[in-house]
C-alpha cells in the first residue's frame, strides 16, 4: 500500500481557505485518493475522493496533478466546526479495499 | 437510514478480564472493518470482512484478539484477557460491495475501552 505523507499540523482562521497537501510517491495505477474528517469522539467521515484532476463538491475540492504523486484537500473559507483531524488515504477504489490511515492533520481554526 | 451502530459506547474493566464490543453494519454493506485507534494517532485497521469471511486478519493479535461475523451482518470483536494496553477506542466500519463505484466507509463512534 502506498505510503502517505502530511502535515502533522495546521492553524487558519475562519473565513481562509485551507489548503492541506498529502505526498503519495508510491501511488498505484489502481489506487484512489481519499480524504476522512474526524472530529474528537467520533469516528471519521467520508470528505472526498479522486482519481485525477480535480473533483469538487459541497464540502470541499481535491486537487490532483498528472503525476498523481501528490495530492491538496481544498477547504473553502473554514469556520470553527471545520476543526478536525483530516486524513489522506491512498488505495481505496477498484481492486483495493483496505483503509489505512496515517496520522492525519490537526486542523485549528481560530476566530 | 441509521448509521454503523456500536456498543457499548464506553467500557472500563480490569486488567485480565474479558470484554467484547459489538457492530451492526449500515444494511447491505458486505464490507466490514474492525479499527483500534490509540489517543492522537490514526485508526490501525485489526481484521477486514467480506461478508462472513475474513480477507485481512494480518494485525490483529491472535492471542488474545477474536472477531466473528457469522450471519455476515453484525460483528463482534473480543478481547481475552484484556491489558493495560488495549486501552483505546475501537472503532467498527462498513462499505458498500466491492466494485461499485462509490467505496466510501463508514464509521461508527466508537467504543473507547478503558483497562485500569
Amino acid at each position: 500500500l502506498a505510503k502517505t505523507t502530511q502535515p502533522i499540523s495546521m492553524d487558519s482562521y475562519e473565513g481562509q481557505e485551507v489548503n492541506i497537501t498529502c505526498s503519495h510517491n508510491n501511488i498505484a495505477t489502481n489506487d484512489y485518493i481519499t480524504w476522512y474528517q474526524q472530529f474528537p469522539s467520533q469516528g471519521p467521515r467520508f470528505i472526498i475522493q479522486g482519481y485525477k484532476t480535480k473533483v469538487t463538491n459541497e464540502v470541499a475540492s481535491l486537487f490532483i496533478p498528472a503525476d498523481r504523486k501528490s495530492s491538496t484537500l481544498s477547504l473553502p473559507r473554514v469556520s470553527l466546526s471545520d476543526t478536525a483531524v483530516y486524513y489522506c488515504l491512498v488505495g481505496v477504489g477498484t481492486g483495493r479495499r483496505a483503509l489505512t490511515f496515517g496520522s492525519g492533520t490537526r486542523l485549528q481554526v481560530q476566530p | 437510514e441509521a448509521g454503523v451502530v456500536q456498543s457499548p459506547r464506553y467500557k472500563i474493566i480490569e486488567k485480565k478480564q474479558p470484554v467484547a464490543f459489538w457492530c451492526n453494519p449500515i444494511s447491505g454493506h458486505n464490507t466490514l472493518y474492525w479499527y483500534r485507534q490509540n489517543l492522537g494517532q490514526g485508526p490501525e485497521l485489526l481484521i477486514r470482512y467480506e461478508n462472513e469471511e475474513a480477507v485481512d486478519d494480518s494485525q490483529l493479535p491472535k492471542d488474545r484478539f477474536s472477531a466473528e461475523r457469522l450471519k455476515g451482518v453484525d460483528s463482534t470483536l473480543k478481547i481475552q484477557p484484556a491489558e493495560l494496553g488495549d486501552s483505546a477506542v475501537y472503532l467498527c466500519a462498513s462499505s458498500s460491495p466491492w466494485g461499485q463505484l462509490n467505496t466510501e466507509a463508514f464509521f461508527g463512534q466508537g467504543t473507547r475501552l478503558t483497562v485500569v
